[in-house]
């Protein structure tokens, strides 16, 4: 069975600063890797995603993470932090196209990141 | 603009009532779900749909109820038999692919 792990469940950092976010993974299977981000009261939006291909993945607002197979982790990392990244962040795994029946996608408790001025 | 919408944005239940979110989708996404979110437990899986006029139990879907009778629509029942409904409900859909988009939620409350 696949399970997610988000190490920690809060992260405060200073404006500006660089932060990781963790998450740590089990799966017998390949798979597929996601971090999304919610804001206060809203859904969950996606954003980055690992599939295949190059292990370092990028989003437009300059967050980046990094498949590691050997380490079974799939890290979120920004090199400075700005006031609107304040939110919560979901690492999510899935064994391969979610809309299989056997490939549901889990997602890791939650990290809620806070940026302080 | 294609996206999903869950209503209402709020929602107060009595005890011993049933109430049913709505969810749509104008994506033309084939797949649907339904999850619940708690603090500190992140998203948990009610029940989803692949099809219209087929649906499957997630992880905690006692206590709850869906239909799909449209591909567009996936409404979620909670009945009085589930015990702790107070939560944050996530509608999402996707279609043959890799991601997951996700309606702006429902937050039921039980008085």
């Amino acid at each position: 069975a696949q399970s997610v792990t988000q190490l920690d469940s809060q992260v405060p950092v200073f404006e500006e600063a660089p932060v990781e976010l963790r998450c740590n993974y089990s799966s017998s299977v390949s798979v597929y890797l996601f971090w999304y981000v919610q804001y206060p009261n809203q859904g969950l939006q996606l954003l980055l995603k690992y599939l295949s291909g190059s292990t370092l993945v990028k989003s437009i607002n300059g967050f980046e993470a990094e498949f590691n197979k050997s380490q079974t982790s799939f890290h979120l990392r920004k090199p400075s932090v700005h006031i609107s990244d304040t939110a919560e962040y979901f690492c999510a795994v899935s064994g391969g196209p979610i809309y299989s029946s056997a490939s549901k996608i889990i997602f890791g408790s939650g990290t809620r990141l806070s940026i302080r001025p | 603009d294609g996206g999903i919408t869950q209503s209402p944005k709020y929602l107060f239940r009595k005890e011993g009532q049933n109430v049913t979110l709505s969810c749509e989708q104008n994506l033309n996404h084939d797949a649907m779900y339904w999850y619940r979110q708690d603090p500190g437990q992140g998203l948990r899986l009610i029940y989803y749909s692949q099809i219209v006029n087929d649906f499957q139990k997630g992880d905690i879907a006692e206590g709850y109820s869906v239909s799909r009778e449209k591909k567009e629509s996936f409404p979620l029942t909670v009945t009085s038999a589930q015990k702790n409904p107070t939560a944050f409900y996530l509608c999402a859909s996707t279609d043959r692919g890799t991601e997951q988009f996700f309606g702006p939620g429902t937050r039921l409350t039980v008085l």
